[in-house]
């Protein structure tokens, strides 16, 4: 009964260095999405994704890059880190975005610092 | 803008008493409303939603909501607090005809034995 599943669970990296983080879904949802959580600013979304193969931008894209080449998995790059990007990040999924009745599903978050 | 609004960082309440995170919304439209909570180093959990009808939604945990539409709010309520019910608790609104939500910046909620 995994869910929504992110890898890794906490990560420390130098400015400059890159990552990515890995999210995976086993409930077969269409909409995959990544946030950022920050003290005093709630959840951020940084890119979202409607289905395999598509992406999107959210409210704080710059310094990301995401992937979805599988429906399952959803890939949330940072090229060069910086600082800024110290939070943590969530995945969520949902079976459809619009459909109202839908809600997401969240995983248990990374915790990322850049020194 | 679209935005959510939590104007409390903090509530605090004695374990027995009732509690109330409020929440308003600036949207256009029929939003849909949402609750999750957070639980230390956990994921955000789904409580509650508002789509559409009675304007008392009851969810899990024994929390309910009650969406005022000519207020703009959605306060988030239980009748009697638990030490348990301690955690971190968004309120979230997708407006209509989107695929995205939008998030309040989040209440702690601190219940005393």
């Amino acid at each position: 009964n995994a869910g929504v599943t992110q890898t890794p669970k906490f990560r420390v990296l130098k400015t400059g260095q890159s990552m990515t983080l890995l999210c995976a879904q086993d409930m077969n949802h269409e909409y995959m999405y990544w946030y950022r959580q920050d003290p005093g600013m709630g959840l951020r979304l940084i890119h979202y994704s409607v289905g395999e193969g598509t992406t999107a931008k959210g409210e704080v894209p710059d310094g990301y890059n995401v992937s979805r080449l599988k429906k399952q998995n959803f890939l949330l790059g940072l090229e060069s880190a910086a600082p800024s990007q110290t939070s943590v990040y969530f995945c969520a999924s949902s079976p459809s975005g619009r459909d109202p009745k839908n809600i997401q599903y969240f995983g248990a978050g990374t915790r990322l610092s850049v020194l | 803008a679209q935005s959510v609004a939590q104007p409390e960082d903090q509530v605090n309440v004695a374990e027995g008493n009732p509690l109330t995170v409020k929440c308003t919304y600036s949207v256009s439209g029929n939003p849909y409303l949402f609750w999750y909570v957070q639980y230390p180093n956990r994921g955000l959990q789904f409580l509650l939603k508002y789509i559409t009808g009675d304007n008392l939604v009851k969810g899990s945990y024994g929390f309910e909501a009650e969406f005022n539409k000519s207020q703009t709010s959605f306060h988030l309520k239980k009748p009697s607090a638990l030490v348990s019910d301690s955690a971190l608790y968004f309120c979230a609104v997708r407006p209509y005809n989107t695929d995205k939500l939008i998030f309040g910046t989040g209440t702690r909620l601190q219940v005393f034995p």
